[in-house]
């Protein structure tokens, strides 16, 4: 069965400051990875993806993913945080072949200024 | 394309009424699944549908929910009746590798 772990329910970080989100996964075969955030009374909004390919994946709003099998990780990565970036991201995994998506259960990122 | 509409947006209504939710998905997606979000369950999915024909409804929570797909650009999501405990925000999303959400409808039931 599939399923996917964050493990932080929230994480704090100074603007300009380098940010990760943590995320972990579990999928019997080959994962499709997905981060989406949400912001305040709005629906899910997709952010990057990772099906095959290169391992480090690069999507909106300047936000990045790498991709690591050896630890089954996902982890959200952005250079340097915006205030506008505090939001709710969830990780995602899909077992190929499958079309449902596991969500985990969210990590709020709160952006200090 | 205008992405996933959902209505209504807000809907307030009293215990033992009927509730309808409705999406309309983004042309060309195959699949369509509704979402349930609480502050106490998080996101859980109910039912999907692929190619209007309903896949996985494990995740309706009891007899009182139903979802129909009558064809490829129309959903809805009926409660009947409906409870306190229904309140929650209800989320459409359509896609095929990637899912695509709408923006919810809020439901609270008195």
């Amino acid at each position: 069965a599939q399923s996917v772990a964050q493990p932080e329910d929230q994480v704090n970080v100074a603007e300009g400051n380098p940010l990760t989100v943590k995320c972990t996964y579990s999928v019997s075969g080959n994962p499709y990875l997905f981060w989406y955030v949400q912001y305040p009374n709005r629906g899910l909004q997709f952010l990057l993806k990772y099906i095959t390919g290169d391992n480090l994946v690069k999507g909106s709003y300047g936000f990045e993913a790498e991709f690591n099998k050896s630890q089954t990780s996902f982890h959200l990565k952005k250079p340097s945080a915006l205030v506008s970036d505090s939001a709710l991201y969830f990780c995602a995994v899909r077992d190929m072949g499958d079309d449902k998506i596991i969500f985990g259960k969210g990590t709020r990122l709160h952006i200090l200024p | 394309d205008a992405g996933v509409i959902q209505s209504p947006r807000h809907e307030v209504t009293e215990m033992g009424q009927e509730v309808t939710l409705r999406c309309k998905p983004i042309s060309g997606h195959n699949s369509l699944f509704w979402y349930r979000q609480t502050m106490m369950r998080g996101l859980e999915l109910l039912i999907y549908f692929n190619n209007n024909v309903p896949i996985d409804d494990s995740g309706m929570p009891e007899d009182r929910f139903s979802a129909k797909m009558p064809n490829a650009s129309f959903s809805t999501l009926k409660i009947q009746p409906s409870e306190p405990r229904d309140s929650a925000v209800y989320f459409c999303a359509s896609g095929t590798d990637t899912q695509y959400f709408g923006p919810g409808t809020r439901l609270t039931v008195l």
